[in-house]
């Protein structure tokens, strides 16, 4: 079985900030990773994805992440937050080889922004 | 990319009584997916819709509990039946095609169990 952990469940920067969230997986096959951000009451929108190929991955809306194999990790940044980034934020590994939409995700990070 | 419409947005349920969601996807997809995300949790998968055959149920998931249809390719339904207070969450739905394509999700039903 699969399994994220996503270190922090609450993370507050100042506008104009680094954007730092954590993404450690475990996976007995070459997983697929994701980033999904989930507005208020709204369903959850893909930010970037890694499959193959190049283990720094860019996303929408300036996010993006690297796949780092010997630590398990796929953390997400973003090098200046904005008011707008205040969401949730979802990592994800796929459950099946070559199926990449059944999902585990983690427990999710809130991300806040202070003005 | 596809488009994925849930009904009702959000439901406030007697306990005892039965809800049923639907899922409209804008083209035909290959895969469906049910989601449950309950209050400050993360996702957690309930079941795969399999177009044509009973769905598939992931651990302490049951098919009295949540009955799922997928008469076609494009529409599925999942009802949260006998429902309690615990039931309370947000259902979404998700969807896919093919290899190597993102899942796309529905903006989810906020269901409320009094």
């Amino acid at each position: 079985a699969q399994s994220v952990t996503q270190l922090g469940s609450h993370v507050s920067v100042s506008e104009g900030a680094l954007v730092l969230l954590r993404c450690n997986y475990s996976s007995s096959v070459p997983p697929y990773l994701f980033w999904y951000v989930q507005y208020p009451n709204q369903g959850l929108q893909l930010l970037l994805k890694y499959t193959t190929g190049a283990t720094l991955v860019k996303g929408i809306n300036g996010f993006e992440a690297e796949f780092k194999k010997s630590e398990t990790s796929f953390h997400l940044t973003k090098p200046s937050a904005h008011m707008s980034d205040a969401a949730e934020y979802f990592c994800a590994v796929s459950d099946l080889r070559g199926s990449n939409y059944k999902l585990t995700f983690g427990k999710g990070t809130l991300l806040t922004v202070n003005p | 990319s596809a488009v994925i419409s849930q009904k009702p947005s959000r439901d406030i349920c007697q306990r005892g009584t039965s809800l049923t969601i639907q899922c409209q996807v804008d083209s035909q997809v290959t895969m469906m997916f049910w989601y449950r995300q309950q209050p400050g949790q993360s996702l957690t998968l309930i079941a795969t819709a399999n177009q044509g055959s009973e769905a598939t149920y992931e651990s302490g998931f049951v098919i009295d509990k949540f009955p799922i249809s997928r008469p076609n390719l494009t529409f599925s339904t999942l009802t949260v039946s006998n429902m309690s207070p615990e039931d309370s969450s947000i259902y979404l739905c998700s969807a896919g095609q093919g290899t190597n394509t993102e899942a796309f999700f529905g903006q989810g039903t906020r269901l409320t169990v009094v």
